[in-house]
Protein backbone atom coordinates (compact mmCIF):
# COMPACT_ATOMS: atom_id res chain seq x y z
CA UNK A 1 0.00 0.00 0.00
CA UNK A 2 1.30 3.29 -0.87
CA UNK A 3 2.50 5.58 1.93
CA UNK A 4 1.52 9.58 2.49
CA UNK A 5 2.17 11.47 -0.62
CA UNK A 6 3.12 15.35 -0.30
CA UNK A 7 3.94 17.83 -2.67
CA UNK A 8 6.01 19.80 -4.10
CA UNK A 9 8.88 18.41 -1.82
CA UNK A 10 10.32 21.71 -1.56
CA UNK A 11 9.57 25.59 -2.45
CA UNK A 12 11.16 28.36 -2.52
CA UNK A 13 8.83 31.62 -2.19
CA UNK A 14 9.20 35.24 -0.60
CA UNK A 15 7.28 37.21 1.65
CA UNK A 16 4.48 38.63 0.70
CA UNK A 17 3.55 35.44 -1.51
CA UNK A 18 0.94 32.84 -0.80
CA UNK A 19 1.52 29.21 -0.99
CA UNK A 20 -0.46 25.73 -1.11
CA UNK A 21 0.67 22.54 -0.44
CA UNK A 22 -0.97 18.93 -1.02
CA UNK A 23 -1.10 15.85 0.86
CA UNK A 24 -2.36 12.44 -0.50
CA UNK A 25 -3.53 10.09 2.44
CA UNK A 26 -2.60 6.39 2.22
CA UNK A 27 -5.65 4.81 0.81
CA UNK A 28 -8.05 4.11 3.21
CA UNK A 29 -7.32 7.09 5.67
CA UNK A 30 -10.21 9.36 6.08
CA UNK A 31 -8.21 11.75 8.60
CA UNK A 32 -5.13 14.28 7.52
CA UNK A 33 -3.49 16.40 10.32
CA UNK A 34 -1.28 19.04 9.49
CA UNK A 35 1.74 19.82 11.26
CA UNK A 36 4.94 22.65 10.94
CA UNK A 37 8.39 21.53 12.27
CA UNK A 38 11.02 24.07 12.90
CA UNK A 39 14.15 23.84 14.75
CA UNK A 40 13.42 25.83 17.57
CA UNK A 41 9.75 24.73 18.30
CA UNK A 42 9.96 20.95 16.70
CA UNK A 43 6.46 19.49 15.92
CA UNK A 44 3.48 21.90 15.85
CA UNK A 45 -0.07 20.61 15.05
CA UNK A 46 -2.05 22.88 12.89
CA UNK A 47 -5.09 21.10 12.05
CA UNK A 48 -6.99 17.96 11.56
CA UNK A 49 -9.41 17.39 8.76
CA UNK A 50 -11.67 14.51 8.60
CA UNK A 51 -14.67 13.79 6.19
CA UNK A 52 -14.35 17.71 4.64
CA UNK A 53 -14.50 18.32 7.92
CA UNK A 54 -12.30 20.74 10.23
CA UNK A 55 -12.24 19.09 13.34
CA UNK A 56 -9.70 20.60 15.38
CA UNK A 57 -6.81 23.63 15.00
CA UNK A 58 -3.59 24.40 16.47
CA UNK A 59 -2.82 27.46 17.77
CA UNK A 60 -1.71 29.63 14.28
CA UNK A 61 -2.74 32.52 12.79
CA UNK A 62 -5.70 32.48 10.79
CA UNK A 63 -3.32 32.83 7.32
CA UNK A 64 -2.75 28.96 7.65
CA UNK A 65 -5.69 27.49 6.44
CA UNK A 66 -6.60 24.25 4.89
CA UNK A 67 -9.29 21.87 3.31
CA UNK A 68 -10.31 18.35 2.13
CA UNK A 69 -11.49 17.05 -0.39
CA UNK A 70 -14.21 14.16 -0.99
CA UNK A 71 -11.21 11.48 -1.95
CA UNK A 72 -9.37 12.68 1.51
CA UNK A 73 -7.07 14.55 0.08
CA UNK A 74 -5.87 18.07 1.49
CA UNK A 75 -4.38 20.87 1.05
CA UNK A 76 -3.00 23.72 3.26
CA UNK A 77 -2.65 27.13 2.39
CA UNK A 78 -0.31 29.87 3.96
CA UNK A 79 -1.22 33.90 2.84
CA UNK A 80 1.07 36.61 2.94
CA UNK A 81 4.60 34.51 3.80
CA UNK A 82 7.02 35.65 6.61
CA UNK A 83 10.23 34.74 7.30
CA UNK A 84 9.44 32.70 10.09
CA UNK A 85 6.95 30.39 8.08
CA UNK A 86 9.98 28.90 6.43
CA UNK A 87 9.52 25.36 7.88
CA UNK A 88 8.75 21.84 6.99
CA UNK A 89 4.98 21.01 6.89
CA UNK A 90 3.85 17.58 7.64
CA UNK A 91 1.12 15.80 6.45
CA UNK A 92 0.20 12.51 8.77
CA UNK A 93 -2.96 10.38 7.91
CA UNK A 94 -4.33 7.95 10.29
CA UNK A 95 -7.38 5.48 9.60
CA UNK A 96 -10.31 6.72 11.09
CA UNK A 97 -10.75 10.37 12.54
CA UNK A 98 -7.70 11.12 14.56
CA UNK A 99 -8.90 9.79 17.75
CA UNK A 100 -6.58 8.71 20.51
CA UNK A 101 -6.47 4.89 19.03
CA UNK A 102 -5.42 5.91 15.71
CA UNK A 103 -2.08 5.99 14.46
CA UNK A 104 -0.67 8.65 12.34
CA UNK A 105 1.58 7.78 9.78
CA UNK A 106 3.45 11.02 8.26
CA UNK A 107 4.39 11.81 4.19
CA UNK A 108 8.28 12.98 3.44
CA UNK A 109 7.14 17.00 4.23
CA UNK A 110 7.27 19.87 2.43
CA UNK A 111 10.08 21.88 2.93
CA UNK A 112 9.22 25.67 2.54
CA UNK A 113 11.97 28.32 2.39
CA UNK A 114 10.38 32.12 2.75
CA UNK A 115 13.08 34.59 1.31
CA UNK B 1 5.68 23.51 32.89
CA UNK B 2 5.78 22.11 28.75
CA UNK B 3 3.12 19.85 27.94
CA UNK B 4 5.32 17.10 26.74
CA UNK B 5 8.62 17.24 27.87
CA UNK B 6 12.03 15.46 26.46
CA UNK B 7 15.96 15.88 27.09
CA UNK B 8 17.31 17.10 23.92
CA UNK B 9 20.60 15.27 24.37
CA UNK B 10 22.15 13.79 22.62
CA UNK B 11 22.19 11.07 24.40
CA UNK B 12 25.33 8.99 23.35
CA UNK B 13 26.08 5.46 23.97
CA UNK B 14 28.26 2.75 22.82
CA UNK B 15 27.00 0.10 19.90
CA UNK B 16 25.45 -3.01 21.88
CA UNK B 17 24.13 -1.47 24.64
CA UNK B 18 20.94 -0.26 25.98
CA UNK B 19 19.69 3.53 25.19
CA UNK B 20 17.04 5.10 27.59
CA UNK B 21 14.75 7.72 26.14
CA UNK B 22 12.31 9.39 28.52
CA UNK B 23 9.67 11.45 28.79
CA UNK B 24 6.88 13.38 30.55
CA UNK B 25 3.57 14.72 29.94
CA UNK B 26 1.12 17.40 32.22
CA UNK B 27 -1.88 16.06 31.11
CA UNK B 28 -3.00 13.77 33.71
CA UNK B 29 -6.00 12.04 31.31
CA UNK B 30 -3.91 11.09 28.82
CA UNK B 31 -4.23 7.76 27.23
CA UNK B 32 -2.44 7.25 24.19
CA UNK B 33 1.67 7.60 23.22
CA UNK B 34 3.53 7.36 20.73
CA UNK B 35 7.68 7.19 19.77
CA UNK B 36 8.55 8.07 16.72
CA UNK B 37 11.90 7.67 15.26
CA UNK B 38 13.07 10.90 12.78
CA UNK B 39 16.29 10.89 10.85
CA UNK B 40 17.90 13.74 10.07
CA UNK B 41 16.54 15.35 6.93
CA UNK B 42 13.50 12.88 7.27
CA UNK B 43 10.03 13.00 8.46
CA UNK B 44 9.13 10.97 11.56
CA UNK B 45 8.41 6.96 11.28
CA UNK B 46 6.28 5.39 13.67
CA UNK B 47 8.50 3.07 15.92
CA UNK B 48 5.02 1.50 18.47
CA UNK B 49 2.75 2.97 21.02
CA UNK B 50 1.22 2.34 24.30
CA UNK B 51 -1.59 2.11 25.69
CA UNK B 52 -2.27 0.86 28.91
CA UNK B 53 0.48 0.96 32.09
CA UNK B 54 3.51 -1.52 31.97
CA UNK B 55 6.16 -2.36 29.68
CA UNK B 56 5.26 -3.18 25.85
CA UNK B 57 8.02 -5.22 23.92
CA UNK B 58 8.61 -4.92 20.25
CA UNK B 59 12.01 -6.56 18.96
CA UNK B 60 14.47 -4.38 20.43
CA UNK B 61 12.19 -1.84 21.70
CA UNK B 62 9.91 -1.43 24.59
CA UNK B 63 8.29 1.15 25.85
CA UNK B 64 7.41 1.36 29.53
CA UNK B 65 4.19 3.57 31.12
CA UNK B 66 3.73 4.94 34.46
CA UNK B 67 0.28 6.95 34.08
CA UNK B 68 0.62 7.83 37.66
CA UNK B 69 4.11 9.53 37.58
CA UNK B 70 3.20 10.78 34.28
CA UNK B 71 6.31 9.35 32.84
CA UNK B 72 6.99 6.80 29.71
CA UNK B 73 9.97 5.79 28.12
CA UNK B 74 11.25 3.85 25.17
CA UNK B 75 14.57 1.23 25.70
CA UNK B 76 16.64 0.35 22.72
CA UNK B 77 18.57 -3.01 23.38
CA UNK B 78 21.79 -3.74 21.28
CA UNK B 79 22.15 0.11 20.10
CA UNK B 80 23.10 -0.10 16.42
CA UNK B 81 24.99 3.12 14.54
CA UNK B 82 21.78 2.97 12.33
CA UNK B 83 19.53 3.74 15.50
CA UNK B 84 21.24 6.86 15.41
CA UNK B 85 18.37 9.60 14.90
CA UNK B 86 15.99 11.55 17.34
CA UNK B 87 13.20 10.40 18.78
CA UNK B 88 9.73 12.33 19.55
CA UNK B 89 7.89 11.10 21.98
CA UNK B 90 3.41 12.34 21.34
CA UNK B 91 1.56 12.49 23.31
CA UNK B 92 -2.72 12.31 22.95
CA UNK B 93 -4.44 14.84 24.22
CA UNK B 94 -7.63 15.50 26.03
CA UNK B 95 -7.84 18.27 23.02
CA UNK B 96 -8.00 15.84 20.61
CA UNK B 97 -4.83 16.92 19.19
CA UNK B 98 -1.21 15.15 19.26
CA UNK B 99 1.43 17.23 21.21
CA UNK B 100 4.71 15.87 20.76
CA UNK B 101 8.03 16.96 22.88
CA UNK B 102 11.05 18.54 21.19
CA UNK B 103 12.95 15.08 20.55
CA UNK B 104 15.96 13.35 21.65
CA UNK B 105 18.99 13.16 19.79
CA UNK B 106 20.39 9.60 20.09
CA UNK B 107 24.37 8.90 18.98
CA UNK B 108 25.24 5.24 18.61
CA UNK B 109 28.73 4.93 18.13
CA UNK B 110 30.80 1.94 16.97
Amino acid sequence: KAGVTQTPRYLIKTRGQQVTLSCSPISGHRSVSWYQQTPGQGLQFLFEYFSETQRNKGNFPGRFSGRQFSNSRSEMNVSTLELGDSALYLCASSLVNGRSTDTQYFGPGTRLTVL
Amino acid sequence: QKEVEQNSGPLSVPEGAIASLNCTYSDRGSQSFFWYRQYSGKSPELIMFIYSNGDKEDGRFTAQLNKASQYVSLLIRDSQPSDSATYLCAVWWNTDKLIFGTGTRLQVFP
